[in-house]
């Protein structure tokens, strides 16, 4: 079954307004999440690493007063694109990194993804 | 810097074997992983190496060599819904993700 979901699965808006993608681990608390973004026949693009409890990393070129991160439990992490627009409509992806065993193994799971389509 | 090398894109027969390769360079290393990718879709996890050598799973076989930054990825007895993206995702030292455009792969019946 899947470990880590992500809701709305799909989203359209206009452009100006605001959009919340939420992500869940299911199987296990997760201190750490990751989103992604991914245009068509690109890669994924790391946007930022989701810590709980404390601010998100962002990476370079990602605005974080657009792409507001917010990690308030150990299953719950949230992006919203504010004032979203045309350029923002892309594939959301967020995955969770955990350790297996005695924590020398890993394994990352996605969630199934979000497509936001701004008009 | 960081990079993965990977080839764009490859063709396979129903039935048959196919090996993608991967070369990296990274900053640290905690490990590999491979992920399958349908168009549309998010990536799926299909195997992580840390070590040195080949670990089965299935029709699926990851390899790793460590000294020679160099992984691949073993499909055997192919089958039409193996047509995807498969990505090779190094760890960096900060336990980050380093993604190439991954690898095509068509499968032709």
């Amino acid at each position: 079954g899947a470990v880590v979901s992500q809701h709305p699965s799909w989203v359209i808006c206009k452009s100006g307004t605001s959009v919340k993608i939420e992500c869940r681990s299911l199987d296990f608390q997760a201190t750490t999440m990751f989103w992604y973004r991914q245009f068509p026949k690109q890669s994924l693009m790391l946007m930022a690493t989701s810590n709980e409890g404390s601010k998100a990393t962002y990476e370079q070129g990602v605005e974080k007063d657009k792409f507001l991160i917010n990690h308030a439990s150990l299953t719950l992490s949230t992006l919203t694109v504010t004032s979203a627009h045309p350029e923002d409509s892309s594939f959301y992806i967020c995955s969770v990194l955990t350790s297996v065993g005695t924590g020398s193994s890993y394994e990352q799971y996605f969630g199934p993804g979000t497509r936001l389509t701004v008009t | 810097g960081q990079n993965i090398d990977q080839p764009t894109e490859m063709t396979a027969t129903e039935g048959a074997i196919v090996q993608i390769n991967c070369t990296y360079q990274t900053s640290g290393f905690n490990g590999l992983f491979w992920y399958q990718q349908h168009a549309g879709e998010a990536p799926t996890f299909l195997s992580y190496n840390v070590l040195d050598g080949l670990e089965e799973k299935g029709r699926f076989s990851s390899f790793l060599s460590r000294s020679k930054g160099y992984s691949y990825l073993l499909l055997k007895e192919l089958q039409m819904k193996d047509s995807a993206s498969y990505l090779c995702a190094p760890l960096d030292s900060n336990y980050q993700l380093i993604w190439g455009a991954g690898t095509k792969l068509i499968i032709k019946p």
